[in-house]
């Protein structure tokens, strides 16, 4: 089956700093892949919309200049979260469609889990 | 507005039977999902239904009725492992999918 894997799986960095995360698409093509944040004990929230080779769809709410989202090809998004703020501690995870039908289902990564201190 | 229902938490026993129940409404539908989530982890993939009826799965099943806006997720013989979050979520017209909350089901031995 469709299998995306995302790196690291936690990450603790001192307010201030960046972060990167990654997503990768292991055994297929991902034209778009979908990032979400989830906070303990809520609903995934999703963040943005990842389009190889064109700029991410953000969310209502979602600041685009502090979550870069860059799909440089069609098995890699990133995620940096820029000049990060405690507030931005949560758990990141990234998604994308395991199938070429728009209502393929959405297969995810293991999730990151951010600290910022 | 676009909403999807389903319990905060639910309680059973190892070894029984479980319905968590999803109500949708959403604009235009496209199908109905249910993942599992452990604490800690990313969700995981369970079913898919667009259709009328039960889908059988294992130990999983799960129902839709399209006309009342209505899933379940049916757990048989429950094992302790299958203590986790259960995410609903709707595919609406524009193929975004809108999430529950997630039932949170607590086995007991």
């Amino acid at each position: 089956g469709a299998v995306v894997s995302q790196h690291p799986s936690w990450v603790i960095c001192k307010s201030g700093t960046s972060v990167k995360i990654e997503c990768r698409s292991l055994d297929f093509q991902a034209t778009t892949m979908f990032w979400y944040r989830q906070f303990p004990k809520q609903s995934l929230m999703l963040m943005a919309t990842s389009n190889e080779g064109s700029k991410a769809t953000y969310e209502q709410g979602v600041e685009k200049d502090k979550f870069l989202i860059n799909h440089a090809s069609l098995t890699l998004s990133t995620l940096t979260v820029t000049s990060a703020h405690p507030e931005d501690s949560s758990f990141y995870i990234c998604s994308a469609k395991g199938g070429t039908s728009d209502n393929s289902p959405l297969h995810f990564g293991n999730g990151t889990r951010l600290t910022v201190t | 507005g676009q909403n999807i229902d389903q319990p905060t938490e639910m309680t059973a026993t190892e070894g029984a039977i479980v319905q968590i129940n999803c109500t949708y409404q959403t604009s235009g539908f496209n199908g109905l999902f249910w993942y599992q989530q452990h604490a800690g982890e990313a969700p995981t993939f369970l079913s898919y239904n667009v259709l009328d009826g039960l889908e059988e799965k294992g130990r999983f099943s799960s129902f839709l009725s399209r006309s009342k806006g209505y899933s379940y997720l049916l757990l048989k013989e429950l094992q302790m492992k299958d203590s986790a979050s259960y995410l609903c979520a709707s595919m609406d017209s524009n193929y975004q999918l809108i999430w529950g909350a997630g039932t949170k089901l607590i086995i007991k031995p």
